[in-house]
C-alpha cells in the first residue's frame, strides 16, 4: 500500500516548455487534489477532482490543466511553463470532498519544479 | 475569503519542554480543522483532524483544541523531543481546504 505517489520528484524546465506531473493513489479514494507550496504562503489549491470524470478549479488554476484519467490517477499539465510556476507541487487524495464529511487528506511526497 | 495565520513562524525550544503552536482563521463557519506535520523535502502527514462539532482531539503527546467562535486552534506538544522538529501546518475546511504558512519547530537536544 504505497498511498499517494508522484512523479517526477524533481524537474527543471525552461520557460515555454511543457510537462505533465503524474499522481496516483491506491486507497480507492474518490477525490484528488493538486496543490502548490511556495515559501511563506502555505499550500494553495490548483485543481481538484471530486470523482472520476470531473474536475474543478481551485484557488490558483491559471496556467494549469488537469486530467482525471481514472479513479487512481490525476495528472497536472503545464502547457507553457513560466518562472512564476517554480514551486513544490503536492498531490493529495481523500474519500470525500472537504465540506461533505470532513475526511482527512493524504499527501504525496511532492514534485520540486524549477522554471528558468 | 478565508485567511489562515500561524504564529510564530519559527520556534526553537530545548528538549523536554511543553509547547503550544497557534492557528487562527477569519471565517468561523468551518467544517473541520486539520493539523499536519511536514519534514524537510517531504509531503504532509496528518496529525489530528477536529470536526466543527468537536472541541479537541488527542493523539499521544499531541493535543489539538478548536474554538470556532474565536477562530482559533492550538496544537499542544508535551515533553518535546528532537524528533518533533518539523514544520507544522494547520488547514481549515470551508468548501475547500485553506492552509496556514506553518510554524517551523526546532527541538534542541
Amino acid at each position: 500500500n504505497a498511498g499517494v505517489t508522484q512523479t517526477p520528484k524533481f524537474q527543471v524546465l525552461k520557460t515555454g516548455q511543457s510537462m505533465t506531473l503524474q499522481c496516483a493513489q491506491d486507497m480507492n479514494h474518490n477525490s484528488m487534489y493538486w496543490y502548490r507550496q511556495d515559501p511563506g504562503m502555505g499550500l494553495r489549491l490548483i485543481y481538484y477532482s471530486a470523482s472520476e470524470g470531473t474536475t474543478d478549479k481551485g484557488e490558483v488554476p491559471n496556467g494549469y490543466n488537469v486530467s482525471r484519467l481514472n479513479k487512481r490517477e490525476f495528472s497536472l499539465r503545464l502547457e507553457s511553463a513560466a518562472p512564476s510556476q517554480t514551486s513544490v507541487y503536492f498531490c493529495a487524495s481523500s474519500d470525500l470532498l472537504p465540506g461533505t464529511g470532513g475526511d482527512e487528506q493524504y499527501f504525496g511526497p511532492g514534485t520540486r519544479l524549477t522554471v528558468t | 475569503k478565508q485567511e489562515v495565520t500561524q504564529i510564530p513562524a519559527a520556534l526553537s525550544v530545548p528538549e523536554g519542554e511543553n509547547l503550544v503552536l497557534n492557528c487562527s482563521f477569519t471565517d468561523s463557519a468551518i467544517y473541520n480543522l486539520q493539523w499536519f506535520r511536514q519534514d524537510p523535502g517531504k509531503g504532509l502527514t496528518s496529525l489530528l483532524l477536529i470536526q466543527s462539532s468537536q472541541r479537541e482531539q488527542t493523539s499521544g503527546r499531541l493535543n489539538a483544541s478548536l474554538d470556532k467562535s474565536s477562530g482559533r486552534s492550538t496544537l499542544y506538544i508535551a515533553a518535546s523531543q528532537p524528533g518533533d522538529s518539523a514544520t507544522y501546518l494547520c488547514a481549515v475546511t470551508l468548501g475547500d481546504m485553506r492552509f496556514g504558512a506553518g510554524t517551523r519547530l526546532t527541538v534542541k537536544p
